[in-house]
């Protein structure tokens, strides 16, 4: 079946740092991938998707590759601020007899200080 | 309307009744989520509508679970006998649904507790 798997969390970082948070995917056939991002007392948001191997997904300074080879799509970004402290989620939308359900991972908390 | 509406944004009932959540997608959505996010957990996928095939009840964790949903419109999460177990934030999205590529949208929550 179709699964996502996240780092765990809680991830705490000093502002400026670099941050990637792992996520790998199994699925039958050729998913699209997501990350969505819920800041505190808000809900889900994209952050960014890639729709097919070696596209690269990007916003707001995070950037995501999907590796078809490594079944993976990390979540990267080169300085973090504190506004981006939030939950994460890495999600995929894999076709087959699953098409179009969206199956997310766990999700991984990020807290950035100043 | 602009986005994916869900009401109410607080639900607190007694331990034994039955509640209704409604969703209400964003119009032209074929595709319609119902998933549940306990506190500090990610999200719990419980029902999948897409226009007018049969719904993906997989993730419904008991036959106290049950939704429905009229055509491409409006949806409505009903749980029966609550139990305290069952207090967590429940969330709707819908999606265009013309192929996996597109992305979900999420209402912000129904938060239901059980007391």
């Amino acid at each position: 079946g179709n699964s996502v798997t996240q780092m765990e969390g809680p991830v705490t970082l000093s502002e400026e740092a670099f941050l990637t948070i792992n996520c790998t995917y199994t699925a039958t056939g050729y998913p699209s991938l997501f990350w969505y991002v819920q800041y505190p007392g808000e809900g889900l948001q994209l952050l960014l998707k890639a729709t097919k191997a070696d596209d690269k997904g990007s916003n707001k300074g995070f950037e995501a590759t999907y590796r078809k080879e490594t079944t993976s799509f990390h979540l990267e970004k080169g300085s973090v601020q504190v506004s981006d402290s939030a939950v994460y989620f890495c999600a995929s939308n894999a076709g087959g007899t699953s098409y179009g359900k969206l199956t997310f991972g766990q999700g991984t908390i990020l807290t950035v200080h100043p | 309307g602009a986005g994916v509406s869900q009401s109410p944004s607080n639900k607190v009932t007694e331990k034994g009744k039955d509640v209704e959540l409604r969703c209400d997608p964003i119009s032209g959505h074929t595709a319609l989520y119902w998933y549940r996010q306990r506190l500090g957990q990610g999200l719990e996928f419980l029902i999948y509508f897409q226009g007018n095939s049969a719904p993906d009840k997989s993730g419904l964790p008991s036959d106290r679970f049950s939704a429905e949903r009229t055509g491409e419109s409006v949806s409505t999460l009903t749980i029966q006998r609550t139990q305290q177990e069952d207090s967590a934030v429940y969330l709707c999205a819908s999606s265009p649904g013309q192929g996996w590529h597109t992305e979900a949208f999420f209402g912000q929550g129904t938060r239901l507790t059980v007391v």
